[in-house]
């Protein structure tokens, strides 16, 4: 079975602050995804990484897919109270269907 | 464009009664998911479809039925409610041709409660 592991669950900062976000598996995928979701509203795709060692920007979010594509990380530079969210991590497995992490949640406090 | 909708917003729903909770998606894409997300548990896939007239079981498929009777619609059934299915329902699509990246796009998401 594919899991997806999270971590921090929970993360509280205040706003300038740089945190980073871990998924982490034994299994490796052929592509991962990063979505934010905010109160209220469903995910929101923010960046695929599909190449083992890929680096992605996002203006203050910088995402990378690991050399043996088994994890990623999302690290957020000076964060702002507008990155408060859930960000949720889902490889594709091995049918193709997503395989999702249970997320962390982020409080950026003014 | 609208995207996915998602009707109704929330409902509360007495034990043993039928709801059907509406997805319609205007981007014509061939895919699309039911999850519930639930506190500790994270987004679980209910059912799926590939293509209009297919449909698949996911994770937790038990209590609840889907039909894709064209490419923009699909409904979820819940036959007869009971309080373990109170949950956030959220609907997705996706263009899911032959690549493995299987991006999805998720509708505003259904509360529904049974009491």
């Amino acid at each position: 079975t594919q899991l997806l592991e999270q971590s921090p669950q929970f993360l509280s900062i205040q706003e300038g602050e740089n945190l980073t976000v871990y998924c982490n598996s034994s299994s490796v995928f052929s592509s991962l995804q990063w979505y934010r979701q905010e109160p209220g509203e469903g995910p929101v795709l923010l960046v695929t990484v599909v190449t083992g060692g890929e680096v992605k920007k996002l203006k203050r979010l910088t995402f990378q897919f690991g050399d043996a594509r088994k994890d990623s990380s999302l690290h957020i530079t000076a964060a702002q109270p507008g990155d408060t969210g859930l960000y949720l991590c889902a490889g594709v497995g091995l049918n193709r269907k997503l395989i999702w992490g249970l997320g962390t949640s982020l409080a950026v406090n003014p | 464009i609208a995207g996915i909708t998602q009707a109704p917003t929330s409902q509360i729903l007495a034990a043993g009664r039928r709801m059907t909770l509406r997805c319609t998606q205007d981007m014509r894409h061939n895919a699309m998911y039911w999850y519930r997300q639930d506190l500790g548990l994270g987004l679980r896939l209910i059912h799926y479809s590939n293509t209009a007239g297919t449909t698949g079981k996911g994770e937790v498929p038990d209590g609840y039925s889907v039909s894709r009777a064209n490419t923009d619609d699909f409904p979820l059934t819940l036959a007869s409610a009971v309080p373990s299915q109170t949950s956030v329902y959220f609907c997705a699509s996706s263009d899911a041709g032959g690549g493995s990246i299987n991006e999805q796009f998720f509708g505003p998401g259904t509360r529904l409660t049974v009491l």
